[in-house]
C-alpha cells in the first residue's frame, strides 16, 4: 500500500504560487494520484488528478515525475478562499485501498 | 440538482450502543462511499457501495457494516459503539464506482458522531 506523506501546514500570501508537495515512495503501477480540497464543515471536493508527467485544469496544475515517488500540486495565483486543508490521494481500482494523505492546512495570508 | 445529504447532522450516544448513519447521493448516482475523518487518524476509507452491492472494503472492524437500496442511498451502521468512534462520517456519492468515478466523487456536509 502507497502512503503519503505531505507537510501538516505552510503560510502563503494572497497573488502568490503556492506548491504543496506530496511523497509516495511506494506507489504502485497502476496508481493515480488525486488531490482533494477540504473547507471547515464541508466534506472534500475533488481538484485534480493525474497518473505521470502533468496535468493542468482551470483550478490547480499537477506535476509528477518521472518515478511517480512524490507529485506538487500548484496552485497559480492564491486568493483567501484558498485557505483549506489539501490531501493527496493514492488508488488504484486493482488495489482498492484509497490512502490519504494527513492533510497540509494552507493559510493564505492578505 | 440537490447534493449529497447526510442524517443526521449532529449524534451524541455512549459506548456500547449502535448508531445508523444515512446518506442520500446525487439524483442518478449510484456508487455511494463512506469515511471516517478523525483529528488523529485523517481521512479513512470505510466501504464503498454499487447498485447494491460492497465493492470495496477499508481496514475497519466487523462493527461497522453497511448497506445500499435500490434507490442508491446508503446507510452505514456501527455496532457497540466505542469512545474511538467519535469521527465526522462522510458519505460521497459518484455515477461510476472505484478510481473511474473518484474524479466526479461528491461528498456530503458529514455526521458528527460523538461517542461518551
Amino acid at each position: 500500500l502507497a502512503k503519503t506523506t505531505q507537510p501538516i501546514s505552510m503560510d502563503s500570501y494572497e497573488g502568490q504560487e503556492v506548491n504543496i508537495t506530496c511523497s509516495h515512495n511506494n506507489i504502485a503501477t497502476n496508481d493515480y494520484i488525486t488531490w482533494y480540497q477540504q473547507f471547515p464543515s464541508q466534506g472534500p471536493r475533488f481538484i485534480i488528478q493525474g497518473y505521470k508527467t502533468k496535468v493542468t485544469n482551470e483550478v490547480a496544475s499537477l506535476f509528477i515525475p518521472a518515478d511517480r515517488k512524490s507529485s506538487t500540486l500548484s496552485l497559480p495565483r492564491v486568493s483567501l478562499s484558498d485557505t483549506a486543508v489539501y490531501y493527496c490521494l493514492v488508488g488504484s481500482d486493482s488495489n482498492y485501498q484509497l490512502i490519504w494523505g494527513a492533510g497540509t492546512k494552507l493559510i493564505i495570508k492578505p | 440538482k440537490a447534493g449529497v445529504t447526510q442524517t443526521p447532522r449532529y449524534l451524541i450516544k455512549t459506548r456500547g450502543q449502535q448508531v445508523t448513519l444515512s446518506c442520500s447521493p446525487i439524483s442518478g448516482h449510484r456508487s455511494v462511499s463512506w469515511y471516517q475523518q478523525t483529528p488523529g487518524q485523517g481521512l479513512q476509507f470505510l466501504f464503498e457501495y454499487f447498485s447494491e452491492t460492497q465493492r470495496n472494503k477499508g481496514n475497519f472492524p466487523g462493527r461497522f457494516s453497511g448497506r445500499q437500496f435500490s434507490n442508491s442511498r446508503s446507510e452505514m451502521n456501527v455496532s457497540t459503539l466505542e469512545l474511538g468512534d467519535s469521527a465526522l462520517y462522510l458519505c460521497a456519492s459518484s455515477l461510476a464506482p472505484g478510481l473511474a468515478g473518484i474524479n466526479e466523487q461528491f461528498f456530503g456536509p458529514g455526521t458528527r458522531l460523538t461517542v461518551l
